[in-house]
């Protein structure tokens, strides 16, 4: 079954406002990672936070993580039309397991 | 540059042939795996190896198999393909250690007819 759900599955918002984008997950992690796919692409890993982390910071990228609430979300901020693409959780499991397992994905459009 | 690569890049076959799809990787990683990617269900985990000689299913790994006989290969066989598999198929590789990034191949679309 899916690890991660991500919240909400679209949105759709104005060029240069702020996007927010949530991830919850079921079971204990070791680390949960961002990635985003471009239509008919490939994905691309984005970010990466620790469980021991509380929040990270990449760019335009914020990523928070509340382990407590089994949640995460990531925000981009001043949107740009580039950054139209669909986003991705994903978490490992604690115990040394190295798959990845991915959420369902939010479909971001950044209207201009 | 290192490099993740999957042919074909589309695929059409009948109901009920074998299927092979390629993945060939130069990062020299360890973890390979492969996912199907459906509307509705994201990517779900078909198949993963940790190394030569190692693999294991994955959550929906019926219908599926692999072989990992060397570090850059792992090729995802469809034994009967069915109408069911027609879907998009990625394959990722990653370094040891559970706090690396996963590199993802560009996909193989494939159609079952």
């Amino acid at each position: 079954s899916q690890q991660g759900e991500e919240d909400p599955q679209a949105l759709s918002i104005q060029e240069g406002e702020n996007a927010t984008m949530n991830c919850s997950y079921k079971t204990s992690i070791n680390n949960l990672q961002w990635y985003r796919q471009n239509s008919g692409r490939g994905l691309v890993h984005l970010i990466l936070i620790r469980s021991n982390e509380r929040e990270k910071h990449s760019g335009r990228l914020r990523v928070t993580l509340d382990t407590s609430k089994k949640s995460s979300s990531l925000l981009i901020t001043a949107s740009r039309a580039a950054d139209t693409a669909s986003y991705f959780c994903a978490t490992d499991g604690v115990q040394g397991a190295q798959k990845l397992v991915f959420g369902q994905g939010t479909r971001l459009t950044i209207n201009p | 540059d290192a490099e993740i690569t999957q042919s074909p890049r589309h695929k059409i076959t009948e109901t009920g042939r074998q299927v092979t799809l390629a993945c060939h990787q130069t990062w020299n990683h360890n973890n390979m795996f492969w996912y199907r990617q459906d509307l509705g269900h994201g990517l779900r985990l078909i198949h993963y190896s940790y190394g030569v000689q190692d693999t294991n299913k994955g959550e929906v790994s019926d219908g599926y198999s692999v072989s990992r006989s060397n570090t850059e290969d792992l090729p995802l066989t469809l034994e009967s393909a069915a109408s069911s598999q027609t879907s998009v198929y990625f394959c990722a590789s990653s370094g040891q250690g559970s706090a690396t990034e996963a590199f993802f191949g560009q996909g193989t679309r494939l159609t079952v007819v």
